[in-house]
């Protein structure tokens, strides 16, 4: 079974463009979330999302967004990257039935901002 | 203050040494407690979870939780340099869904 799968592995951007970001879920899994890492902070919640609805949000600015298609796949959105931004972004992937917490992480999306 | 505080270590020990790795909290609310492990450049990966207070144990790994002191657990025997990595604690509340509090994560290197 495959896990789950974000594309690009590493991207370097500068400040004030935007990046969009790709996840793909485990096979049936319908919820995905949305992580951000970094040295200062550790990990971050930033959002969840079911059957293309946002079920919960972290506490983000609004310049951070992201959707779910109806295939589960997720894209997450930053606009007017700042410095601060440059982080390991990590997706997600549970069943969503429950909210037992249990997540299947993929190896992240490694942003830089210049 | 974080809700979730972890020592980041890093903390050393020589294979076969039993590992104790320990988080508190501040947030009575939480109910579920995870542990994840992270090696360098991976996401992290479940390794153990447990609902409200109590012990688990799954072969090696030994997780405990006790919600009167806000404090939970995570021990390894017989450690492996294989087990050398980042741990991660992590909880939620009832109904939060997967909007999970990570501490910080405690480096951890068994020697060989």
């Amino acid at each position: 079974k495959a896990g789950v799968t974000q594309t690009p592995r590493y991207l370097i951007k500068t400040r004030g463009q935007q990046v969009t970001l790709s996840c793909s879920p485990i096979s049936g899994h319908r919820s995905v979330s949305w992580y951000q890492q970094t040295p200062g902070q550790g990990l971050q919640f930033l959002f969840e999302y079911f059957s293309e609805t946002q079920r919960n949000k972290g506490n983000f600015p609004g310049r951070f967004s992201g959707r779910q298609f109806s295939n589960s796949r997720s894209e997450m959105n930053v606009s007017t990257l700042e410095l601060g931004d440059s982080a390991l972004y990590l997706c997600a992937s549970a069943p969503g039935l429950d909210d037992t917490g249990e997540l299947f992480f993929g190896e992240g999306s490694r942003l830089t901002v210049l | 203050q974080k809700e979730v505080e972890q020592d980041p270590g890093p903390l050393s020990v020589p294979e076969g040494a039993i590992v104790s790795l320990n988080c508190t909290y501040s947030n009575s609310a939480f109910q579920y407690f995870m542990w994840y492990r992270q090696y360098s450049r991976k996401g992290p990966e479940l390794l153990m979870y447990t609902y409200s207070s109590g012990n688990k144990e799954d072969g090696r790994f030994t997780a405990q939780v006790d919600k009167s002191s806000k404090y939970i657990s995570l021990f390894i025997r017989d450690s492996q340099p294989s087990d050398s990595a980042t741990y991660l604690c992590a909880m939620s509340a009832r109904y939060s869904g997967y909007a999970l509090n990570f501490g910080k994560g405690t480096s951890l290197l068994v020697t060989p």
